[in-house]
């Protein structure tokens, strides 16, 4: 059975910085594109970014509104994925999810798993 | 950036009515479309890709039509489990833009 379990959300102050992380089990984890999708309280979802496998050297694509303050990396050995959010604001605000996706071919690489979520909170 | 945009944005229904939703991107996406349906406090499920292929266990009253720029979801004879927020997704260009959801909701 595939899970994805977040952790590492909570309460951090406009400016900070917070980390979440999230270990997947029941699938070959190195074999998957990853991404992180976000949605604030009462809203719809946003995809937040995605990081590659190994073969395609764990690159990156990123929505403009985390593009040089979010990022996304994984470590293969402990079947984790990361999200590290710098320069956070109350816009950020929001359950993060992990989600995994289906494989990396066009056309197929949409999310068919997803973790529970992680809510991080940014108030002063 | 696609701009995806669903209507109508609530939808009230009875069980056993058919409901439509459709999802319209500002641009062609060829056939890189999915739907997901979320429950209160939940997170979403995975419920259709490439337009139109179910995802396994899926219901078959549920269904995916359109093509380019222009996507339905369709809910053949609502059930009591159906009452949801539904949104689409386009996966062919970065970055990878929802919808702004429908709340299916009981009438």
């Amino acid at each position: 059975e595939v899970q994805l379990v977040e952790s590492g959300g909570g309460l951090v102050q406009p400016g900070g910085s917070l980390r979440l992380s999230c270990v997947a089990s029941g699938f070959t984890f190195s074999g998957h594109y990853m991404d992180w999708v976000r949605q604030a309280p009462g809203k719809g979802l946003e995809w937040v970014g995605r990081t590659r496998d190994k073969g395609h050297r764990y690159t990156t694509e990123y929505a403009a509104s985390v593009k040089g303050r979010f990022t996304i990396s994984r470590d293969d050995s402990k079947n984790s994925l990361y999200l590290q959010m710098n320069s956070l604001t109350t816009e950020d605000t929001a359950v993060y999810y992990c989600t995994r996706v289906h494989q990396q071919f066009p056309g197929y690489d949409y999310l068919d798993y997803w973790g529970q979520g992680t809510l991080a909170t940014v108030s002063s | 950036d696609i701009q995806m945009t669903q209507s109508p944005s609530t939808l009230s229904a009875s069980v056993g009515d058919r409901v439509s939703i459709t999802c319209r991107a500002s641009q062609s996406i060829s056939n890189c479309l999915a739907w997901y349906q979320q429950k209160p406090g939940k997170a979403p499920k995975f419920l259709i890709y490439k337009v139109s292929s179910l995802e396994s266990g899926v219901p078959s009253r549920f269904s995916g039509s359109g093509s380019g720029t222009e996507f339905t979801l369709t809910i053949s004879s609502l059930q009591p489990d159906d009452f949801a927020t539904y949104y689409c997704q386009q996966y062919n260009s970065y970055p990878y833009t929802f919808g702004q959801g429908t709340k299916l909701e009981i009438k």
